[in-house]
């Protein structure tokens, strides 16, 4: 089964500039999560979706930042204007309510570098 | 504040070697989970230890779920190579189906 995937695993852009995230969860997974990852912070949270639906945005950074999605088998990460400080990777995952304690399946990841 | 803190933060050893890393919390967890993250890679979980004072074991890797449910230990024997990685804890924020707290993890450098 292919696990989730992320487009693009590198983007390098510059300050200023509209960056998309891009993630297809596992099929059949009712619950979306979009992380960022860095070195001070680790592991934080932006926003969660269940059944297409933004349960949770609370970790989103500010208003540049923005998700959707638009159906069961896609979700988008939307900075803009990106700013140096975004530079991290950001993971998407995703899991089902049927899972016992919540296990999470992660991509690869998009390591984004914003000059 | 974090809830899940990991000690150490970093570890490097020679193949061979044993080790024990570690994940406290002041909060009761209902689960703890135990991640590894490859370099370049998404994180994937190894475990998830659900009662407290259970001990589950993965080949060389020992896993431990504190009697009062607030921290766990991960022990590998004999590390390998192929054991380099993050090793991130996790738990659920809330009883019933929540979102996930991580700690900021352990790297582990193991060198031929």
């Amino acid at each position: 089964d292919a696990g989730v995937i992320q487009s693009p695993r590198h983007e390098v852009t510059e300050m200023g500039q509209e960056v998309t995230l891009r993630c297809k969860p596992i099929s059949g997974h009712d619950y979306l999560f979009w992380y960022r990852q860095t070195m001070m912070r680790g592991l934080e949270l932006l926003i969660y979706f269940n059944n297409n639906v933004p349960i949770d945005d609370s970790g989103m950074p500010e208003d540049r930042f923005s998700a959707k999605m638009p159906n069961a088998s896609f979700s988008t990460l939307k900075i803009q204007p990106s700013e140096p400080r975004d530079s991290a990777v950001y993971f998407c995952a995703s899991s089902f309510e049927g899972s016992s304690y919540n296990e999470q399946f992660f991509g690869p990841g998009t390591r984004l570098t914003v000059l | 504040t974090q809830l899940l803190e990991q000690s150490p933060q970093f570890l490097s050893i020679q193949e061979g070697e044993n080790l024990t890393v570690y994940c406290n919390s002041s909060s009761v967890f209902s689960s703890l989970q135990w991640y590894r993250q490859e370099p370049g890679e998404g994180p994937v979980l190894l475990v998830t230890v659900v009662t407290g004072g259970e001990v589950k074991k993965l080949k060389r890797l020992t896993f431990q779920f504190g009697d009062a449910r607030k921290d766990s230990s991960l022990h590998i024997t004999a590390a390998q190579p192929g054991d380099t990685g993050l090793y991130l804890c996790a738990g659920p924020m809330n009883s019933g189906y929540s979102t996930l707290t991580f700690g900021k993890g352990t790297m582990l450098l193991v060198s031929p």
